[in-house]
């Protein structure tokens, strides 16, 4: 159980152009959905914070203008990436906190963005 | 003070030794704590999650929470190469369901 789907797994794409990225919980449901990003040999940073039917929150210093996020259904989050450019190159990773026990995340296999 | 602190290794082991991975934190972190395994170009897998004081087992893995001295690890006992990876301590932002990560401490198990 507790299984996180991200699509796509990779994605190239050439500077100026957006570039979304899905996160589905497959087995549970998820109030709450988050967002983060993983330079090489760094830990997470969390970017933002998804809530089913509400605007999400942004942490300090990314611009939510530019990481558009989508929390459409209990399932399914989407983060678009718009105006890419090189420095966004990064790896996406997104979790999932199930309705009945918040505080455990669990985590989609991320998806690697390369902006040329 | 960073808000979760680890050392960042790498650690290294025998194989079928015990590992020791050690995390601190702050107390702006709320004592939830997420024990993360991270393998190169892959996403964090949870290994054990722990609320309160003392120990908890989970198979070969103990995590040991310490809220007096605000201190967490996380023991692999008869370690393998496959345990080789980097662990994430993840605490709870106190007052959030956010997570805030340590910087992760790479581990390898030597065959």
């Amino acid at each position: 159980g507790a299984v996180v789907s991200q699509h796509p797994s990779w994605v190239i794409c050439k500077s100026g152009t957006s570039v979304k990225i899905e996160c589905r919980s497959l087995d549970f449901q998820a109030t709450t959905m988050f967002w983060y990003r993983q330079f090489p040999k760094q830990s997470l940073m969390l970017m933002a914070t998804s809530n089913e039917g509400s605007k999400a929150t942004y942490e300090q210093g990314v611009e939510k203008d530019k990481f558009l996020i989508n929390h459409a259904s209990l399932t399914l989050s989407t983060l678009t990436v718009t105006s890419a450019h090189p420095e966004d190159s990064s790896f996406y990773i997104c979790s999932a906190a199930p309705t009945s026990g918040p505080y455990e995340q669990y985590f989609g296999p991320g998806t690697r963005l390369t902006v040329t | 003070q960073k808000e979760v602190e680890q050392n960042s290794g790498p650690l290294s082991v025998p194989e079928g030794a015990i590992a020791s991975l050690n995390c601190t934190y702050s107390d702006r972190v709320s004592q939830s704590f997420f024990w993360y395994r991270q393998y190169s170009g892959k996403s964090p897998e949870l290994i054990m999650s722990i609320y309160s004081n003392g120990d908890k087992e989970d198979g070969r893995f103990t995590a040991q929470l310490n809220k007096a001295s605000q201190y967490v690890s996380l023991l692999i006992r008869d370690s393998q190469p496959s345990d080789s990876a980097t662990y994430l301590c993840a605490g709870i932002i106190s007052g959030t369901y956010k997570y805030i990560f340590g910087t992760g401490t790479r581990l390898k198990v030597l065959a």
